[in-house]
This record gives C-alpha cells, sequence and structure tokens, in this order.
C-alpha cells in the first residue's frame, strides 16, 4: 500500500540555521503531495502541497518540490525561527482520497 | 468563526463506558474525516464521510461508530472504550474528496482512558 517516510526525530537547530526534512513516498499512482504542521497542543495546518510532478509548493518561508523520479517532497526553509518549532508532517493523497502521513518530525528552534 | 469545531476538546473517562465525540464545520464541505493520533503521534485514518454516505472504514474496530446526521456533521461514538483507545481523535474535511483537496483539520479531541 502507499506508505510516506520521513526524516526521524527530533530535529534541533539554531535561529536562522537552514532546514531540510527529507520525506519519501511510495505510491502506485500519482498522489498529491502535502506538508502539515502541528504546533503544540492544537490540530494540523496544512502548510504547503503539489499536486503533480514538478510542482512547488511554499508558504511561510517553506518549500518543497514534487519530485517524481526519485518519489520525494523534502521540506526547506532557508532561515528558520523560533516561532517555527512544531511537528511537520508529510502526507500523502490519491484514490482512496485518505491521507496517508509519515510519522512526524519534530522540530526544535533555540534562539 | 471556527472552521472545524470539535467538542469536548478533553475526555476523561474509565474502561467500558461509552463516550461521544462531535464534529461540525462551517466551511460548507462535502466530504468528512475522522483521524486518529497515537501516542507517538503516528496518524491514522479511520473512516470518511462524503455527502452523509460512508466512503472509507479503515479496519476500526466496530466499537467506533461515525454517524453523520447532515453533511455539517460528523460524529464518533466508542462503546466499551478499552485502554488503547487513548488518543487524540481528529476530524477534518475537505470540499469534495478529492486527492488534490485541502483536508482542514479540526483542534482535536485528546481522550484518555483509565
Amino acid at each position: 500500500g502507499d506508505s510516506v517516510t520521513q526524516m526521524e526525530g527530533p530535529v534541533t537547530l539554531s535561529e536562522e540555521a537552514c532546514l531540510t526534512i527529507n520525506c519519501t513516498y511510495t505510491a502506485t499512482g500519482y498522489p498529491s503531495l502535502f506538508w502539515y504542521v502541528q504546533y503544540p497542543g492544537e490540530g494540523l495546518q496544512l502548510l504547503l502541497k503539489a499536486t503533480k510532478a514538478d510542482d512547488k509548493g511554499s508558504n511561510k518561508g517553506f518549500e518543497a518540490t514534487y519530485r517524481k523520479e526519485t518519489t520525494s517532497f523534502h521540506l526547506e526553509k532557508g532561515s528558520v525561527q523560533v516561532s517555527d518549532s512544531a511537528v511537520y508532517f508529510c502526507a500523502l493523497c490519491q484514490g482512496a482520497q485518505k491521507l496517508v502521513f509519515g510519522q512526524g518530525t519534530r522540530l526544535t528552534i533555540n534562539p | 468563526d471556527t472552521a472545524v469545531s470539535q467538542t469536548p476538546k478533553y475526555l476523561v473517562t474509565q474502561m467500558g463506558n461509552d463516550k461521544s465525540i462531535k464534529c461540525e464545520q462551517n466551511l460548507g464541505h462535502d466530504t468528512m474525516y475522522w483521524y486518529k493520533q497515537d501516542s507517538k503521534k503516528f496518524l491514522k485514518i479511520m473512516f470518511s464521510y462524503n455527502n452523509k454516505e460512508l466512503i472509507i472504514n479503515e479496519t476500526v474496530p466496530n466499537r467506533f461508530s461515525p454517524k453523520s446526521p447532515d453533511k455539517a456533521h460528523l460524529n464518533l461514538h466508542i462503546n466499551s472504550l478499552e485502554l488503547g483507545d487513548s488518543a487524540v481523535y481528529f476530524c477534518a474535511s475537505s470540499s469534495s474528496g478529492r486527492s488534490t483537496d485541502t483536508q482542514y483539520f479540526g483542534p482535536g479531541t485528546r481522550l484518555t482512558v483509565l
């Protein structure tokens, strides 16, 4: 079945550092890909998405590019802030219309 | 004007009890979902409904029974609660259930079974 594998966490960085959280997927078709973020004590919010190969999703300084050849959707940000501390989930959706999530990556940014 | 709301936010109960969680969305969406997040933060789909019709039932024990009285509501009733049911339950909705649609999540209900 479809699956998503994310970089193991937790990840701890200093403010203004560069961030990459790796995400790869396995799917039989052509899924849509998502990054969701969960701030402490809150529900999930969409961070960005890409619905076809080579699409780049971007929001709040975060970017991810849908790479069909490497089945990847890595999340990047050039300069992180303390307020970016959260759990980040990579997910795919296709066909059955259910989100299949990775295990989540906890990110902590120190001032 | 919360888009997807859930009640209650916290639920603490004894094993064997029956409890319900309610979900409402005011986005005019056709499709609603229940997800379970375990203690390790892993998220998994439980059910989805489209226009009040059950679309996905993801091998969930039949102690869990979703009910959708109308498109804006999807409730989750759990019978004979077990320790392993302790988790955070998230409701979500999307406009039409297409794979490209964004799913909007509620704030979650933290269920603790003692």
